[in-house]
């Protein structure tokens, strides 16, 4: 299967301060990725979708000025957290589609984010 | 994307085979049924996913009934590596553009 790969795979920050975590498909482009957010003992939920070289879409109660996303490169997208505070701890997951026309979705091993 | 009920867990002993059903009764005819698996801090993992048919790869095999309201999925030989929670999800077709929807999933424990 296709390789996602994340950086870094923990974080440690202040609060107020800015985090970005990279999402890298490892050895195919992927034109549309999405970054999903897992608190402590639940499932995972979808924030947002990023399209390489168009704005991301953003779920329903996700802030798109403190989530920053970019999707600079078929094989790169990165999500800054900005102005981070502990309830923004949380783990940071990405995932790409796979080739082929399947869809099914390939996930990064995710970024543990603490803020203090 | 049709809802999914799934058992919030289940035990196996390990070499069992683990059966780890799923109900989508509000399933549409354009509508595929995947599986992913989340071991404890780690991403997801794909593992397989079906339209009507069943269908069989090197981690599992998955049973759709022929109401296609409900699946099986199988892991023929458990080890003790497959405790993760597995989640069910029902997905259009067409919907490589959209995210997945994650629901309770069911946390599989698989004994020694």
């Amino acid at each position: 299967g296709a390789v996602v790969s994340q950086h870094p795979s923990r974080v440690i920050c202040k609060s107020g301060t800015s985090v970005k975590i990279e999402c890298r498909s490892l050895d195919f482009q992927a034109t549309t990725m999405f970054w999903y957010r897992q608190f402590p003992k639940q499932s995972l939920m979808l924030m947002a979708t990023s399209n390489e070289g168009s704005k991301a879409t953003y779920e329903q109660g996700v802030e798109k000025d403190k989530f920053l996303i970019n999707h600079a490169s078929l094989t790169l997208s990165t999500l800054t957290v900005t102005s981070a505070h502990p309830e923004d701890s949380s783990f940071y997951i990405c995932s790409a589609n796979g080739q082929g026309g399947t869809y099914e979705q390939y996930f990064g091993p995710g970024t543990r984010l603490t803020v203090t | 994307d049709a809802k999914t009920t799934q058992p919030p867990s289940m035990d196996c002993a390990e070499g069992r085979a683990a059966n780890l059903p799923c109900n989508h009764s509000t399933i549409s005819g354009n509508e595929y049924v995947y599986w992913y698996r989340q071991i404890h801090s780690q991403g997801p993992q794909y593992i397989i996913h079906g339209l009507k048919n069943n269908e069989t790869n090197e981690m599992a095999s998955l049973i759709i009934t022929e109401d296609r309201k409900s699946s099986t999925l199988i892991l023929p030989h458990a080890t003790l590596r497959d405790t993760a929670v597995y989640y069910c999800i029902v997905r259009y077709s067409g919907g490589g553009a959209d995210g997945l929807t994650f629901g309770k999933g069911t946390h599989l424990i698989i004994q020694p």
